[in-house]
C-alpha cells in the first residue's frame, strides 16, 4: 500500500496563478483532510471531507476550494494564489473518527508563491 | 478557543540523556491526544495516541502521559539517540474529526 500520496512535491507560482494539489489514499478511508504548516506554527486545518461528495471548512479556509469526487482523492485548489499562501500543505486520511483512531499523513507539498 | 501549546520550542541534548517534552491544552473534554514525529521535508508519523480514558502510553523508549484535569501531556524519551532528532508535534482531538496541533518542539540529539 502506498498510503497517502501527494502531487506535486514542490511548486512555484506567481501571484494570481491558479493550481490544484492532489491527494490520493489507498486505505479506503472515509475522512480526508487538508492542512497547512507555516514556520513556527503547528498544522492548521484548511478543509476536510467526511465522505465522497462532501466537504467542510476548517480553521483557515479562505482562498482555497476543495472537491471530493472520488472516495480515494481529495483536491485542494487555489484560484488566485497569494504570497500568504506560501506554505507546506499536508493531506491526511482516516477512518470515521472515534476514540483511538489516528490520521495518516502524506509527505507534503511545498508551495512558494512569488 | 481550543489551543495547544508546546514547550520548549527547541531542545538540544547530548546523546544518552533522558528528556521530557511538554504539551498543554485548553479544555479538558478531549477525545484523544497524539504525539507525532516530523523529519525535515517529510510528513508526520504518529508515535503515541492516548485516549481520553487513559493516563499513559508506551512504545519502546517513548512514554507519553496525559493529565486531563491540568490540561497537560508529557513525552518522555529515554536514552536519547542522534536518530531521535526531529520535530515533535502534540495534537489534540476535541471534535470528533479535527486535530489541533501545537507548534512543535525541535529536538537535536548531539553525538
Amino acid at each position: 500500500n502506498a498510503g497517502v500520496t501527494q502531487t506535486p512535491k514542490f511548486r512555484v507560482l506567481k501571484t494570481g496563478q491558479s493550481m490544484t494539489l492532489l491527494c490520493a489514499q489507498d486505505m479506503n478511508h472515509e475522512y480526508m483532510y487538508w492542512y497547512r504548516q507555516d514556520p513556527g506554527m503547528g498544522l492548521r486545518l484548511i478543509h476536510y471531507s467526511v465522505g465522497e461528495g462532501t466537504t467542510a471548512k476548517g480553521e483557515v479556509p479562505d482562498g482555497y476550494n476543495v472537491s471530493r469526487l472520488k472516495k480515494q482523492n481529495f483536491l485542494l485548489g487555489l484560484e488566485s494564489a497569494a504570497p500568504s499562501q506560501t506554505s507546506v500543505y499536508f493531506c491526511a486520511s482516516s477512518l470515521p473518527p472515534r476514540i483511538g483512531e489516528t490520521q495518516y499523513f502524506g509527505p507534503g507539498t511545498r508551495l512558494l508563491v512569488l | 478557543k481550543q489551543e495547544v501549546t508546546q514547550i520548549p520550542a527547541a531542545l538540544s541534548v547530548p546523546e544518552g540523556e533522558n528528556l521530557v517534552l511538554n504539551c498543554s491544552f485548553t479544555d479538558s473534554a478531549i477525545y484523544n491526544l497524539q504525539w507525532f514525529r516530523q523529519d525535515p521535508g517529510k510528513g508526520l508519523t504518529s508515535l503515541l495516541l492516548i485516549q481520553s480514558s487513559q493516563r499513559e502510553q508506551t512504545s519502546g523508549r517513548l512514554n507519553a502521559s496525559l493529565d486531563k484535569s491540568s490540561g497537560r501531556s508529557t513525552l518522555y524519551i529515554a536514552a536519547s539517540q542522534p536518530g531521535d532528532s526531529a520535530t515533535y508535534l502534540c495534537a489534540v482531538e476535541w471534535d470528533g474529526n479535527k486535530l489541533v496541533f501545537g507548534a512543535g518542539t525541535i529536538l537535536r540529539v548531539k553525538s
